[in-house]
């Protein structure tokens, strides 16, 4: 079945450091891929998405390269801030019925330190 | 508006209780979930409506029945939980289609005592 395979944490950085998590998948299908992040306490906000091959999602600074060769979607950020403390999850929806049921991994704890 | 409202955001119930849980979202979504996250881990599928209609139960014990009433509202009914049901339940909708993006709720944390 699917699957999603996402690096353990906690990661731990200073701020303004460089941030990559990284992110595989198996599907059996084409999906399409997501990165949510999810504060304390709080439900799951959809950062970013890519939904074919070579296309690069992004925002607030966050970006992902969906990878079909190496079967990747790893996060990136250039410059990190304590407000990015949280924890990332990659997903995947491979949708046959016309709804996207998503797949997580395990998810991804960022800690960012002054 | 990408707003998906949970309610109630909290909610403590003994095992021989029935209470629900609700979820709205006004953004047009046909495809509405149910998600499961237990602490430190991901969320798990629970149930998906599409167009109103169950299209997906992840083998969920009967005690947990949902209803989807109309294309706006989401239900969760609880009865006869058990205290390894206490979790953070996550609401969520999407347009249908591929590579649709799912817009969460902020939750609602249950604990069965």
């Amino acid at each position: 079945g699917d699957s999603v395979t996402q690096m353990e944490g906690p990661v731990t950085l200073s701020e303004e450091a460089f941030l990559t998590i990284n992110c595989t998948y198996t599907a059996t299908g084409y999906p399409s891929l997501f990165w949510y992040v999810q504060y304390p306490g709080e439900g799951l906000q959809l950062l970013l998405k890519a939904t074919k091959a070579d296309d690069k999602g992004s925002n607030k600074g966050f970006e992902a390269t969906y990878r079909k060769e190496t079967t990747s979607f790893h996060l990136e950020k250039g410059s990190v801030q304590v407000s990015d403390s949280a924890v990332y999850f990659c997903a995947l929806s491979d949708p046959p019925g016309g709804y996207n049921k998503l797949i997580f991994g395990a998810g991804t704890r960022l800690a960012v330190h002054p | 508006d990408t707003e998906v409202t949970q309610t109630p955001k909290h909610l403590v119930m003994g095992m021989t209780n029935k209470k629900s849980l609700k979820c709205e979202q006004h953004m047009g979504h046909r495809a509405m979930y149910w998600y499961k996250q237990k602490a430190k881990k991901p969320p798990e599928l629970m149930f998906v409506y599409s167009y109103e209609k169950l299209s997906i139960n992840e083998s969920v014990p009967s005690r947990f029945s949902p209803e989807c009433p109309n294309s706006s509202l989401l239900n969760l009914h609880l009865h006869a939980l058990q205290p390894e049901d206490s979790a953070l339940y996550l609401c969520a909708s999407s347009q249908t289609g591929t590579g649709a993006s799912a817009f969460f709720g902020q939750g609602t944390r249950l604990t069965v005592v």
